[in-house]
């Protein structure tokens, strides 16, 4: 059964630093893994998304690593602003099994001015 | 191209009753996923349904149910509510034959029972 942990639950850094937020997963055989932020009581907004064969992908400020062997994403935010504070979560998708997500339990970020 | 939309977007029932929630996905996708979201649980998902057919069923009593139209929009129903049911109810819609089978998710439906 694929479980998948986001370690820290909550993470507060000052305006400027660059965040960093980690993921892992049990099962390698992973369709891709997703990362979305969620803002309070909202729905989830796609960040990026990494196929299983790809090592990273990027967005702007965003960037996200892959390393299915060890079963770890990590999602960078280089010059963290007030408005990145929110729920990080990120999920996978496993092969053969339609489209279900599995989640982590999410980081919750504040970023102070 | 229009989001993921959801409706209502708020609820509130007494226990014991019933509810639908609705769920259009994005134009072209055939793929809705279903999704609970509670503080203690953390998102969990309900089901997938695919052209019509539930593909996917997570671990849900029989009182949560749902279904898909062939225009691929999507309802889930949740008979004799309880207390514990309160909670973000998420949708979410993929091209399933799409190279990154991404998907997208609606704003939400959040429901209290009382």
């Amino acid at each position: 059964k694929q479980e998948v942990t986001q370690i820290p639950a909550a993470l507060s850094v000052p305006e400027g630093e660059n965040l960093v937020l980690n993921c892992s997963f049990t099962d390698s055989a992973i369709y891709n893994l997703q990362w979305f932020r969620q803002d309070p009581g909202k729905g989830l907004t796609s960040l990026l998304l990494i196929q299983s064969s790809q090592r990273e992908q990027t967005s702007g400020r965003l960037n996200a690593s892959l390393d299915k062997s060890s079963g770890r994403s990590t999602l960078y935010i280089a010059a963290s602003q007030p408005g990145d504070s929110a729920t990080y979560l990120c999920a996978v998708l496993i092969k053969a099994a339609g489209n279900k997500l599995t989640f982590g339990g999410g980081t919750r970020v504040l970023v102070k001015p | 191209k229009a989001g993921v939309t959801q409706t209502p977007r708020y609820l509130i029932k007494t226990r014991g009753q019933q509810v639908t929630l609705s769920c259009s996905p994005i134009s072209g996708h055939r793929s809705v996923s279903w999704y609970q979201q509670t503080p203690g649980q953390g998102l969990q998902f309900l089901f997938e349904y695919f052209s019509e057919t539930q593909r996917n069923k997570g671990n849900f009593p029989g009182r949560f149910s749902g279904r898909q139209f062939s225009n691929s929009r999507s309802e889930m129903n949740v008979s004799t509510l309880e207390l514990g049911d309160s909670a973000l109810y998420l949708c979410a819609s993929s091209l399933d034959g799409g190279r990154d089978r991404a998907q997208y998710f609606g704003p939400g439906t959040r429901l209290l029972v009382l």
